[in-house]
């Protein structure tokens, strides 16, 4: 059974940094890209970034561009989202979702259960 | 970027209703549109996948179609438990959503 649990949410002040974890399991890690993608309360869902299956190519949204960073240890089946400079706008359940492609179309077939990050001094 | 344009945001509808949530590309994607479910308090979930493929162990009455740049998800008898918001997704663009409510 495919599994994603992610962790490393809490409360953080505007400025600060956090470290979100996912940790996979069911599948094999490294042969998939990964992906976060957040929901600010109350909000829809925005893409945040990615990761190619050997962490070698990454992708970031504008809005985080310079601030967080993706990696990814396949040794330990782990994504990861390091993040900085944390806004209040940051604030938002982050989930991490696995990238697949069937027919053409790219989807996030399995999602965590998502981690929620609060911004707030 | 692709612009992703839903509607409607929110639907309100009865118990066995057949129910339909639109999402407009910007430019020509061809097939590659996907749409979610997503109840209160849980991540997404996978529903259709290229336009119009189910998603294994999803149920028949979810469907969708569509091609270029209009696309359609039709629930063709809506149950008490399709209450969610819906999304459609090209890639890293979702759309803004369709919360469904029962009337």
């Amino acid at each position: 059974e495919v599994q994603l649990v992610e962790s490393g949410g809490g409360l953080v002040q505007p400025g600060g940094s956090l470290r979100l974890s996912c940790a996979a399991s069911g599948f094999t890690f490294s042969s998939y890209a990964m992906h976060w993608v957040r929901q600010a309360p109350g909000k829809g869902l925005e893409y945040v970034s990615a990761i190619s299956s050997n962490g070698g190519s990454t992708y970031y949204a504008n809005s985080v561009k310079g601030r967080f960073t993706i990696s990814r240890d396949n040794s330990k089946n782990t994504l990861y989202l390091q993040m900085g400079s944390l806004r209040a706008e940051d604030m938002a359940v982050y989930y991490c979702a696995r990238g697949s492609f069937n027919r053409g179309a790219y989807y996030f077939d399995y999602w965590g259960q998502g981690t929620l990050v609060t911004v707030s001094s | 970027d692709i612009q992703m344009t839903q509607s409607p945001s929110s639907l309100s509808a009865s118990v066995g209703d057949r129910v339909t949530i639109t999402c407009q590309a910007s430019q020509d994607i061809s097939n590659y549109l996907n749409w979610y479910q997503q109840k209160p308090g849980k991540a997404p979930k996978l529903l259709i996948y290229d336009a119009s493929n189910l998603e294994t162990g999803v149920p028949s009455r979810f469907s969708g179609s569509g091609s270029g740049t209009d696309f359609t998800f039709t629930i063709s008898s809506l149950q008490p438990e399709d209450i969610a918001t819906y999304y459609c997704q090209q890639f890293r663009t979702f759309g803004q959503g369709t919360k469904l409510e029962i009337k």
